[in-house]
Parts: C-alpha cells; sequence; structure tokens
C-alpha cells in the first residue's frame, strides 16, 4: 500500500537551533499534507494544511514564522521549527492526500521531537 | 469548521467482552468519518472509515462502526475485545481542505 515516510524519528535539538522535519509520499503524488502535534497521551492537533505549490493554511494559534511548512513538491513537504524551544516538544505527524476530499488519507508514523 | 467529539477519555473491558466506543461529529455538510487507532508512541492505523452508502461499516481487527446521521454519530463496535486490542482510539472526520481528530478514547483490556 502507499506509504508516507516521515524524517528523521527522533531527534534532539538544542534550545534555540532550527530542526527541519520531512513528509514524503513514496509512491503517490500527495496534493495535500497535513501536519498534526501531539502531546503525550492527548489527541492530534492540526497544526496546517499544505497544497503543493501554495503557501500553507495555519489553524488558529499556530505561529507561521515559528512552523514553517514547506510543499515545495508533490511528494514533500518540511516542517522546520525554528528557534525550538523544550515547550516545542512534541510528536509530529504528517499526512498526505492524493487529490481531494475523499481521497484515501495515508499517515506517516510521527517524529519525536525532544529539545533540550 | 467541522468537530469531533469523544465523550468517553478512558474504557476499560475485560477480554472477551463486547466494546462501543462512542464519537459525535459536527459538520455541515456530508461527513467523511473515520476510526483509528493508536499504540504507544506509534503512528496512526485506519481501523475503518464512511463516505456514504451502508451505514453499517466493516473494518480490519474485526471492528465495525455504525453512521448515524440522526444522532451524528459514528460509534465504534466489536463483539469481542483481546488484549491486543489495548490502545488509544480516534474518531476523525475530514473536511474539504483539513482532518480533524477527536480527543481519543484510551481502552483498557483487563484479562
Amino acid at each position: 500500500g502507499a506509504v508516507v515516510s516521515q524524517h528523521p524519528s527522533r531527534v534532539i535539538c538544542k534550545s534555540g537551533t532550527s530542526v527541519k522535519i520531512e513528509c514524503r509520499s513514496l509512491d503517490f503524488q500527495a496534493t495535500t499534507m497535513f501536519w498534526y502535534r501531539q502531546f503525550p497521551k492527548k489527541s492530534l492537533m492540526l497544526m496546517a494544511t499544505s497544497n503543493e505549490g501554495s503557501k500553507a493554511t495555519y489553524e488558529q494559534g499556530v505561529e507561521k514564522d515559528k512552523f514553517l511548512i514547506n510543499h515545495a513538491s508533490l511528494t514533500l513537504s518540511t516542517l522546520t521549527v525554528t528557534s525550538a524551544h523544550p515547550e516545542d516538544s512534541s510528536f509530529y505527524i504528517c499526512s498526505a492526500r492524493p487529490g481531494g476530499k475523499g481521497n484515501t488519507i495515508y499517515f506517516g508514523e510521527g517524529s519525536w521531537l525532544t529539545v533540550v | 469548521a467541522q468537530s469531533v467529539t469523544q465523550p468517553d477519555i478512558h474504557i476499560t473491558v475485560s477480554e472477551g467482552a463486547s466494546l462501543e466506543l462512542r464519537c459525535n461529529y459536527s459538520y455541515g455538510a456530508t461527513p467523511y468519518l473515520f476510526w483509528y487507532v493508536q499504540s504507544p508512541g506509534q503512528g496512526l492505523q485506519l481501523l475503518l472509515k464512511y463516505f456514504s452508502g451502508d451505514t453499517l461499516v466493516q473494518g480490519i481487527k474485526g471492528f465495525e462502526a455504525e453512521f448515524k446521521r440522526s444522532q451524528s454519530s459514528f460509534n465504534l463496535r466489536k463483539p469481542s475485545v483481546h488484549w491486543s486490542d489495548a490502545a488509544e482510539y480516534f474518531c476523525a472526520v475530514e473536511g474539504n481542505n483539513d482532518m480533524r481528530f477527536g480527543a481519543g478514547t484510551r481502552l483498557t483490556v483487563k484479562p
């Protein structure tokens, strides 16, 4: 079946640095990608929706300048956490959808970010 | 925007007992509904989905869900729970350009 790959699966970075998480659709073209953040034992909170070639649509309360999302190609979207702080430590999950609503949405395995 | 409510934060059932996890949604149009399962520290696995047609949907691992428009519900059921079903369960609704999740229900299975 279709696969969405996230990399890295785990990353530790120092406070104040930036870290990039990649989300790739391996065998399909992802028109739309979704980025979520999940705190321990909590639900997935939608951070932003990105459509290939367009600026991402951020959810209310998500800082655009802190969480930079780029969807430059139909198989790759990146989430860059800029000037990371310990409170940014979380589990980040991406998902990808080929086409519009109703097409199957495939989830990545998630990326654990720890900011020390 | 659409929203999903899972009223039960935590449910405990005995192995072999039946299970029902509740999900209520709010959406102005025909909802596209999903149930996912997540084991600790892992990604999401799709159990089943409903777009249209038969309101009783069969999924993997013996799960089923019933869409009831009159009640805005999409409850997940399983006739006989196995210990390996212990996990976090999420209901989700897809909009035109987003997908939102409920708060999740943690299932504990007693021996």
